[in-house]
C-alpha cells in the first residue's frame, strides 16, 4: 500500500512565498515522481506541474513557470513545492499526487491530504 | 490546443447508467484519466489507461474513448457515486469537470 503525506496549513502575507512538502511511503518503487495540483475555493483542479524522482526533471505549467520550483530531497519519497510572490489568488488548496508511468499512460494513482494556503495581508 | 471540456452537470437517477463525457485534441494521441472528489476530499483515481480500474473501484466504472472524446460510464449508479469527476490526459491540463447528481 502507498500513502502520501504532506505538510501542514499555511498561511503567508502577499509577495511571501511558501514550501509545501510531500512524502510517500510504501510500496513506491514504481513511481516515477509527483504531480502538483492546487484548488481553488470552489473551482475545479489546476494542474501545476511535476517532477521526476530519477533525474529531477520538471514540467511546470507556463502560467506558473516563473513563480514554481519542485524538487526532490535526499529523503527517500520526499518531494516539495515552492511558489513564490504569493498574491491572492493562489489561495488554494495545494495537492501532490504519486505519479505512475507504464507503456502507454501516466497517472496519479495516490493523492495527498492536501495542504490549505491561505494568502492574506 | 490542451484544453479538455466536460458538461458542467449530469444526473442519474438510482440504479440507472450515466456517461460523462471529455473533449479535446490530445484525447486522439493519449488515453484519459479520471478522477472522482467528493466535497472537503483529495481526488481519487478511478480509471486509467485504456480502461483500468485501481484495486477497490467498483466494476460499475468504466472508461472508453474515440476519436477526441473519452467517456467515464457509470452503470447502476449508487448514492455513493454523487461526485465531481474530472478527466485528464497525458498532456498537462484537468478538464473542466461534472458534477454528477444521483436522484
Amino acid at each position: 500500500q502507498v500513502q502520501v503525506v504532506q505538510s501542514g496549513a499555511e498561511v503567508k502575507k502577499p509577495g511571501a512565498s511558501v514550501r509545501v512538502s510531500c512524502k510517500a511511503s510504501g510500496h513506491i518503487f514504481d513511481t516515477y515522481g509527483f504531480t502538483w495540483v492546487r484548488q481553488a475555493p470552489g473551482q475545479g483542479l489546476e494542474w501545476m506541474g511535476w517532477i521526476s524522482f530519477n533525474n529531477g526533471d520538471t514540467n511546470y505549467a507556463p502560467r506558473l513557470q516563473d513563480r514554481v520550483t519542485m524538487t526532490t530531497d535526499t529523503s527517500p519519497g520526499t518531494v516539495y513545492m515552492e511558489l513564490r510572490s504569493l498574491r491572492s489568488d493562489d489561495t488554494a488548496v495545494y495537492y501532490c499526487a504519486r505519479r505512475v508511468c507504464d507503456a502507454i499512460s501516466c497517472y496519479d494513482d495516490h493523492w495527498g491530504q492536501g495542504t490549505l494556503v491561505i494568502v492574506s495581508s | 490546443s490542451s484544453e479538455l471540456t466536460q458538461d458542467p452537470a449530469v444526473s442519474v437517477a438510482l440504479g440507472q447508467t450515466v456517461r460523462v463525457t471529455c473533449q479535446g485534441d490530445s484525447l486522439r494521441n493519449f488515453y484519459a484519466n479520471w478522477y472522482q472528489q467528493k466535497p472537503g476530499q483529495a481526488p481519487v483515481l478511478v480509471i486509467y489507461g485504456k480502461n483500468n480500474r485501481p484495486s477497490g473501484i467498483p466494476d460499475r466504472f468504466s472508461g472508453s474513448s474515440s476519436g477526441n472524446t473519452a467517456s467515464l460510464t457509470i452503470t447502476g449508479a449508487q448514492a455513493e457515486d454523487e461526485a465531481d469527476y474530472y478527466c485528464n490526459s497525458r498532456g498537462p491540463v484537468f478538464g473542466t469537470g461534472t458534477k454528477v447528481t444521483v436522484l
